[in-house]
Order: C-alpha cells, then sequence, then structure tokens
C-alpha cells in the first residue's frame, strides 16, 4: 500500500481482556517498528523487526506484551489481560533501510482501558 | 541511554509570527528527526539531520542540526494555522538499526 496501515484505530477493553493490533507496512519495507505514547509524551520504542526476526524487544513493558512478524510483512502486537496503564497510542512505523528516507508512521491504535 | 529535551513544551503565536523550537540532546546526535503530528494521528516525517552544521528547508520550516552534534532547532517562518500541532525531536544511537528516542513533543498553536 502506499502507507503504513494500523488496525483497528480504536479499541476499547476492559480490564483483564486481550487485545490484537495489526501494522500492515509499506510494501518491500525491511524494517518494522513498534513504539508506544502516552497521552503527551513522545513516543517510545517498544519492538524491532527485521524481515521475520525480532531483534529487539527490549522495550516492551511486560510479558503480557508480545509481537510477531511471522512472514516478514503484517506486524500483530498483542496485550494479555489489559492493565490501565496499557492505555496508550499503539504506533507502526516501516523503513526500507536504517532510516536514510525517514520512518513512514502508521496513524495508531489508540487503547483505552476500562 | 540518550535523552532529548524540547523547549519550550508549548508554544501559542499570532499567525504571521515566527517560531523556533529546540530539540537538546544528553549525548551526541548521529541522526535526528523532525516529525509532525496531529492530536490523535500518526507521525508525519517533516526532515533528517545528520552532519554538524546541516540545515535543511521545507516550505516555511527550516532545521538546523549545531555543529557539535548535540542540539537541533526548527523554525517556523510566517505561520500559519496550518501549522499548528505536536513536533517530536527523534534521535537515532546506540544501535545499528535505527531505533529513535523521541523528545516530549513541543505543541504548537497558531491563532489566525
Amino acid at each position: 500500500g502506499a502507507g503504513v496501515s494500523q488496525s483497528p484505530r480504536y479499541k476499547v477493553a476492559k480490564r483483564g481482556q486481550d487485545v490484537a493490533l495489526r501494522c500492515d507496512p509499506i510494501s518491500g519495507h525491511v524494517s518494522l517498528f513498534w513504539y508506544q505514547q502516552a497521552l503527551g509524551q513522545g513516543p517510545e520504542f517498544l519492538t524491532y523487526f527485521q524481515n521475520e526476526a525480532q531483534l529487539d524487544k527490549s522495550g516492551l513493558p511486560s510479558d503480557r506484551f508480545f509481537a510477531e512478524r511471522p512472514e516478514g510483512s503484517v506486524s500483530t502486537l498483542k496485550i494479555q489481560r489489559t492493565q490501565q496503564e496499557d492505555s496508550a497510542v499503539y504506533l507502526c512505523a516501516s523503513s526500507s533501510r536504517t532510516g536514510d528516507d525517514g520512518y513512514t508512521f502508521g496513524s495508531g491504535t489508540r487503547l483505552t482501558v476500562v | 541511554s540518550q535523552e532529548l529535551e524540547q523547549s519550550p513544551q508549548s508554544l501559542i503565536v499570532q499567525e504571521g509570527k515566527n517560531l523556533t523550537i529546540n530539540c537538546t540532546s544528553s549525548k551526541t546526535l548521529y541522526g535526528l528527526y523532525w516529525y509532525k503530528q496531529k492530536y490523535g494521528e500518526g507521525l508525519i516525517f517533516l526532515m533528517m539531520l545528520q552532519k554538524g552544521g546541516e540545515e535543511k528547508s521545507h516550505e516555511k520550516i527550516t532545521a538546523k542540526l549545531d555543529e557539535k552534534k548535540q542540539q537541533s532547532s526548527l523554525h517556523i517562518t510566517a505561520s500559519q494555522p496550518s501549522h499548528a500541532g505536536i513536533y517530536l525531536c527523534g534521535a537515532v544511537g546506540g544501535t545499528s538499526y535505527g531505533k529513535l528516542t523521541f523528545g516530549q513533543g513541543t505543541i504548537l498553536t497558531v491563532h489566525p
């Protein structure tokens, strides 16, 4: 596609519910990143994929967070047993190389845990 | 770890005025990105700077990276309501694959 597509745009989850957030990067982009953005803050790194390999997951806040990119294109960020502190915007970004042309971000998924 | 501090945190200007947003790093910047974000939306890439002293312009927005590569500024000339939004600086550092560390953002309001 022309840009990075994320779905759903909005998700309301009850505390304790599992959620799955999808990212469809620009076709052919090798690198894929997930960021978490709390209200009033800049995005914070969660995890990085190069093709299907998850090379860095140091930013995942707990073992309730899990990400995958099994075929090296679409990625899913899963949050198990959601908590209120998980409420944030989850942004996905992709790049053809290490940022020479800037990273293209999706519009994000706004997760609200009630 | 690298930290980025943006100033001011928020800015309100009258249409037509010039303004500057600063981004200061705790470590040397090897790649500095400026993004704009509308509330509730994703980040729009503005510019990337890599070399000390580098300056880039796009329409009425100019970004500079100082010689010591620890500070960048974003300057908007003759601001318009369409410039309103959140401006974020992001730095590449510490990894070979381009993991970005962001500042906290500067909220710009432009009154017509």
